[in-house]
C-alpha cells in the first residue's frame, strides 16, 4: 500500500496567517491527491483534487500544489471557519490511503 | 443536492456481522462509483471498498473476505456487511460519492455512522 506521511499533526494560527500542510506518498502519485476539511461532527468537505484543482465552491485562499511524492495544502489568510481537521488522500492507487491528518487551531 | 446517510446499529457485539445502509438522494447509485470509508478513533482513515454502476465491486485487500458491499437500485441505497467484527472495528463509517472526473476524489460524503464493536 502507499504510505501518506502528513506533517504538522497539529497547527496553531494566527487570523490571517497563511499556513502549508504537507503529504509525502511513499512512491509517485502522478498528482492524484485530494485535501478534505473536516469540521467537528461533520462529513469531510473537499477541498482539492488533482493536487491544485479548487473544487467547486471552496474559496480562492485554499490552493494545492507538489508533483510527484511531494505535496502541500496552503491556506492563505487563516479565517476563523477555517479550524478543524485537514487530511490528504491518495487516488492513484489501490487501496486508496489518507494521511494521518492535521488539527488546524486559531491561536 | 446529491446526498447521503448511513444507518445501522450503534453498537455490534464482537464475532457478529457490522450492517449499515447508505441512502441516496439526488443522483442515482446507477451512475458512477459509491464507496464506504470509516475513520478510527485517534483519526486514522481507511478506504474499505466501492461498488460501481453496474454492481461491481472492489476491495480493500486488508478486508480480506470479510467486507461485502452490495446495492438496492430501486430504492437508491447501497450497503456494508463486514463479518466478524472486533473491537478493532469500532469506527465512524462514510459512505461516500466519486468525483464523477478524474481520479479516485470522493466529493459527497454522509454524515456518517459510529459503530462501537462491544460485548
Amino acid at each position: 500500500d502507499i504510505q501518506m506521511t502528513q506533517s504538522p499533526a497539529s497547527l496553531s494560527a494566527s487570523l490571517g496567517e497563511t499556513i502549508s500542510i504537507e503529504c509525502r506518498a511513499s512512491e509517485d502519485i502522478y498528482s492524484n491527491l485530494a485535501w478534505y476539511q473536516q469540521k467537528s461532527g461533520k462529513s469531510p468537505q473537499l477541498l482539492i483534487y488533482a493536487a491544485n484543482r479548487l473544487q467547486d465552491g471552496v474559496p480562492s485562499r485554499f490552493s494545492g500544489s507538489g508533483s510527484g511524492t511531494q505535496y502541500s495544502l496552503k491556506i492563505s489568510g487563516m479565517q476563523p471557519e477555517d479550524e478543524g481537521d485537514y487530511f490528504c488522500l491518495q487516488g492513484s492507487k489501490f487501496p486508496f490511503t489518507f494521511g494521518s491528518g492535521t488539527k488546524l487551531e486559531i491561536k | 443536492e446529491v446526498q447521503l446517510q448511513e444507518s445501522g446499529p450503534g453498537l455490534v457485539k464482537p464475532s457478529q456481522s457490522l450492517s449499515l445502509t447508505c441512502s441516496v438522494t439526488g443522483y442515482s447509485i446507477t451512475s458512477n462509483y459509491w464507496g464506504w470509508i470509516r475513520k478510527f478513533p485517534g483519526n486514522k482513515m481507511e478506504w474499505m471498498g466501492y461498488i460501481s454502476y453496474s454492481g461491481s465491486t472492489s476491495y480493500n485487500p486488508s478486508l480480506k473476505s470479510r467486507i461485502s458491499i452490495t446495492r438496492d437500485t430501486s430504492k437508491n441505497q447501497f450497503f456494508l456487511q463486514l463479518n466478524s467484527v472486533t473491537t478493532e472495528d469500532t469506527a465512524t463509517y462514510y459512505c461516500a460519492k466519486k468525483k464523477l472526473t478524474g481520479s479516485w476524489y470522493f466529493d459527497f460524503w454522509g454524515p456518517g455512522t459510529m459503530v462501537t464493536v462491544s460485548s
